[in-house]
């Protein structure tokens, strides 16, 4: 499977700013999903963002899906730093074997 | 949510010996697995898709004979690297997958992952 791509591969902000990830894909979807990993540690998933919907809010989380551009950005409203973490974007494709392609993930660091 | 454990959390090894992982729901049935390897600072690469009762499917470049699957019974999955060396050395972590549960937006349910190094 074609992994997507996210950017920017890492991002530092300062406690309280906002941090934007983006995520862009190959495939038609059925929907899009958002993960979280802390360093060496399993996946917690996000948010799901269904193919025909374009906006999603889950508490500080802010997501959005463009499938004409094959694209979905995350946004997190004042970061804290314990939202330092990798963040990775994956999609479940239109006809596929139902297995997630995960893009290639942010590496997000909230310095206190 | 359903839960899937997997078994060992980390392990290490000489290399040429074989490893096997377990990966289980706890909760539910789960009549697919997938099977993904992360490297250090890279992100998750599908390997298998394991189906309950039959042969898993394996994604281009995943040596089936390196990489055994085996899947009998709606609650386990075992992935068996065999003969491993270094570069084998990896994070693997399984999904499963209950159509019952999944619904419309094919939920799935990960696993806290295995640590395996390869010495």
């Amino acid at each position: 499977s074609q992994q997507g791509e996210e950017d920017p591969q890492a991002l530092s902000i300062q406690e309280g700013e906002n941090a934007t990830m983006n995520c862009s894909y190959k495939t038609s979807i059925n929907n899009l999903q958002w993960y979280r990993q802390n360093s060496g540690r399993g996946l917690v998933h996000l948010i799901l963002i269904r193919s025909n919907e374009r906006e999603k809010h889950s508490g500080r989380l802010r997501v959005t899906l463009d499938t004409s551009k094959k694209s979905s950005s995350l946004l997190i409203t004042a970061s804290r730093a314990a939202d330092t973490a990798s963040y990775f974007c994956a999609t479940d494709a239109k006809g596929g074997r139902r297995a997630l392609t995960f893009g290639s993930g942010t590496r997000l660091q909230v310095q206190p | 949510g359903a839960v899937v454990s997997q078994h060992p959390s980390w392990v290490i090894c000489k290399s040429g010996t074989s490893v096997k992982i377990e990966c289980r729901s706890l909760d539910f049935q789960a009549t697919t697995m997938f099977w993904y390897r992360q490297f250090p600072k890279q992100s998750l690469m599908l390997m298998a898709t394991s189906n309950e009762g039959s042969k898993a499917t394996y994604e281009q470049g995943v040596e089936k004979d390196k990489f055994l699957i085996n899947h009998a019974s709606l609650t386990l999955s075992t992935l068996t690297v065999t003969s491993a060396h270094p570069e084998d050395s990896s994070f693997y972590i399984c999904s499963a997958r209950d159509p019952g549960l999944a619904g419309r937006n094919n939920e799935q349910f990960f696993g806290p992952g295995t640590r395996l190094t390869v010495l």
